[in-house]
């Protein structure tokens, strides 16, 4: 059965803290998708990335890197130098591939970040 | 506009009450979504519209309706609701269903009272 663990409910941070947000994911199919959204309290859900099975290159954006580990099954957010305008909840999600539902994003249940001036 | 809207931004009904949730989408795609974000679950995936064919339906009660008359319009049509269905209903659209990232709205906040 698929399943999107993010261990961590709260965490609060100090301003140019970093911080890493955990995600762990069951999957049976060998060809799946990952992805991150960020929901500020305006309620919107923002994409920030995608990442397919098969490519377990660490990537870097800005601020922001994932760490892809297929061994362990983690798909893990971290947030260099932490700004109050980080403060959001952010959810990991998986979506399978064959065999899984069309368009069937399976979330965890988030984890509220809060980062302090 | 761009990107994904929806309206009402907050709506307050009573049990016996008939609305619609609306959701538009500015970016040509072709897939849309229906996802309910309460306090104690996850997102819950309700409904999955392909070039405005049903494709997924989570075994969401009839109360709840939706309605794709074009790929780039999404209704959820509420009657009869329960106190329990309060939370925010978010909509989603896709470039397709299999694999791409999903474009949120910024959600309708459904009271029932």
């Amino acid at each position: 059965a698929q399943k999107v663990t993010q261990a961590q409910t709260e965490i609060s941070v100090v301003e140019k803290e970093d911080v890493t947000l955990d995600c762990v994911y069951e999957t049976r199919d060998t060809t799946y998708y990952l992805f991150w959204y960020k929901q500020p309290p305006s309620g919107e859900l923002v994409f920030l990335i995608r990442r397919n099975s098969f490519d377990e290159q660490n990537e870097i954006s800005g601020r922001y890197s994932w760490n892809f580990q297929k061994s362990t099954s983690s798909f893990n957010f971290t947030i260099t130098a932490s700004q109050v305008v980080d403060s959001a909840v952010y959810f990991c999600a998986l979506s399978e591939g064959y065999g899984g539902s069309q368009g069937n994003l399976i979330f965890g249940k988030g984890t509220k970040l809060s980062v302090k001036p | 506009e761009t990107g994904v809207t929806q309206t009402p931004r907050h709506l307050v009904m009573g049990m016996t009450n008939k609305k619609s949730l609306k959701c538009e989408q500015h970016l040509g795609h072709n897939a849309m979504y229906w996802y309910k974000q309460s306090a104690k679950k996850p997102l819950e995936l309700m409904f999955v519209y392909s070039l405005e064919e049903r494709v997924e339906n989570n075994s969401v009660p009839s109360r709840f309706s939706p309605e794709c008359p074009n790929s780039s319009h999404l209704f959820l049509h509420l009657h009869t609701l329960q106190p329990e269905d309060s939370a925010l209903y978010l909509c989603a659209s896709s470039p397709r269903t299999e694999y791409n990232e999903q474009f949120f709205g910024p959600g309708t906040r459904l009271t029932v009272l």
